[in-house]
Formats: structure tokens, sequence, C-alpha cells
């Protein structure tokens, strides 16, 4: 089955630089790659996703780029703010109703 | 998005009781799923909950331990049941369906602690 694994599990960067999450996944069929944000006490919240007849996607200061060749994506936060520390998971999944499977997730730390 | 609630947010059980935890959409959706995410640790999915049929158990979760409910196509129960400190997790229910643009959707999660 489809196994899922993202790098770093910590990351510390400073506010206003970039942080970087890649993420790797095994069933070259899986074709739909979501990424969520999960806060404190809160359920994961999906921020943005990639199809695989899309090689990257943009929504303001968040992107996702997807290489199906080398079966990697990563998430790119650029001018990170505060708001921005959380944990995020990376996902991948073959099609619409099929289980999604996550990354073991990254705690990312935005210091002020 | 949908709007997706969960009771109860959080609670503290006895080891050997069971623990019925709901979920409510605020829109019918095709899929509703449990998914268990123990301290510090990613998402595992448990069942999908099928409306008017038996859930669909992934491996290492059975429906004795976990009965699931799916009445309509807003609403979903999960029953944690003879719990052990082990049950000790966050359970969250997610949504997807068309009229979400097959994107899924977490609920806020409930709390469980067995003592």
């Amino acid at each position: 089955g489809e196994n899922v694994e993202q790098h770093p599990s910590t990351l510390s960067v400073q506010e206003g630089d970039s942080a970087v999450i890649k993420c790797t996944y095994s069933d070259s069929a899986s074709n739909y790659f979501p990424w969520y944000k999960q806060e404190l006490g809160k359920g994961p919240q999906l921020i943005i996703d990639i199809r695989s007849n899309v090689g990257e996607k943009k929504d303001q200061r968040i992107a996702v780029t997807l290489n199906k060749t080398a079966k990697h994506f990563s998430l790119h936060i650029t001018e990170t703010q505060p708001e921005d520390s959380a944990v995020y998971f990376c996902a991948a999944l073959k099609t619409s109703y099929d289980k999604v499977i996550f990354g073991p997730g990254t705690s990312l730390s935005v210091i002020p | 998005s949908a709007v997706i609630s969960q009771k109860p947010s959080r609670d503290i059980c006895q080891r050997g009781t069971s623990l019925t935890i709901q979920c409510q959409v605020d829109s019918q959706v095709t899929m509703m799923f449990w998914y268990r995410q123990q301290p510090g640790q990613s998402l595992t999915l448990i069942a999908t909950a099928n409306q008017g049929s038996e859930a669909t158990y992934e491996s290492g979760f059975v429906i004795d331990k976990f009965p699931i409910s799916r009445p309509n196509l807003t609403f979903s129960t999960l029953t944690v049941s003879n719990m052990s400190p082990e049950d000790s997790s966050i359970y969250l229910c997610s949504v997807e369906g068309p009229a979400l643009d097959n994107e899924q959707f977490f609920g806020p999660g409930t709390r469980l602690t067995v003592l």
C-alpha cells in the first residue's frame, strides 16, 4: 500500500523567512496530494492541494510543487508569520473517496 | 468547505466503559471517515462509515471494538468499547463529497483520556 514520508520532523524559522517541507510517496497510482495544517487542540485544516496533472500551485504565501517522476512533493511557505506555527501533514491518495494516507507530520515553529 | 461538529469535545473515562462520539456535518456528504490520532502522532484511519450499510474497517480495527453507525448523510457515531488506557487518543471524523470538490474536511476532534 501507499507509504508517505515527510521531512523534516521539526522546523524552526525566523519570522519572515521561508519554510520548506518535503514529502515522498511510494504508490505511483496516487494522484491527489493535500496538505493539512493542525493547530494545537484542533482538527487538521486543508490549506492547499495539488493533483497529478499540475506541477505547481500557489495560494498567496503558500505553494506546493509536485514531481511525479520522482514521486515527491513539497510545501513552500514564504514570509512566515508566527500564526504559521503548527503541525503540517502531507498526504497522498489515489482517487476521490480513497482513504487519506498521511505523512508523519512536521512541527513548524516561527520565531518572532 | 463543510462545518463539522463533534460531541463530546473531550472526555475522561474509566477503563472497561464505552464512549460514543457523534459527528454532525452541515450538508449531505457522500463519505464519512473516522480517524485516530495518538499523542504527537499522525492520523490513522479506523474505518469508512457507509450510509445504510456496515462500516469498512482498516487492518487492526474491528467492529466489536469500534462500532460505527451512519443513519443518514449528515451524521455518524463512533463507539469506543471496553476502553483501556491505550485507547487514549484524539478521534476525528472527516467528510468528503462532490459538493466539497471531493476534498476531505476534518472535524475538531474528540480528546479521550482513559484512566
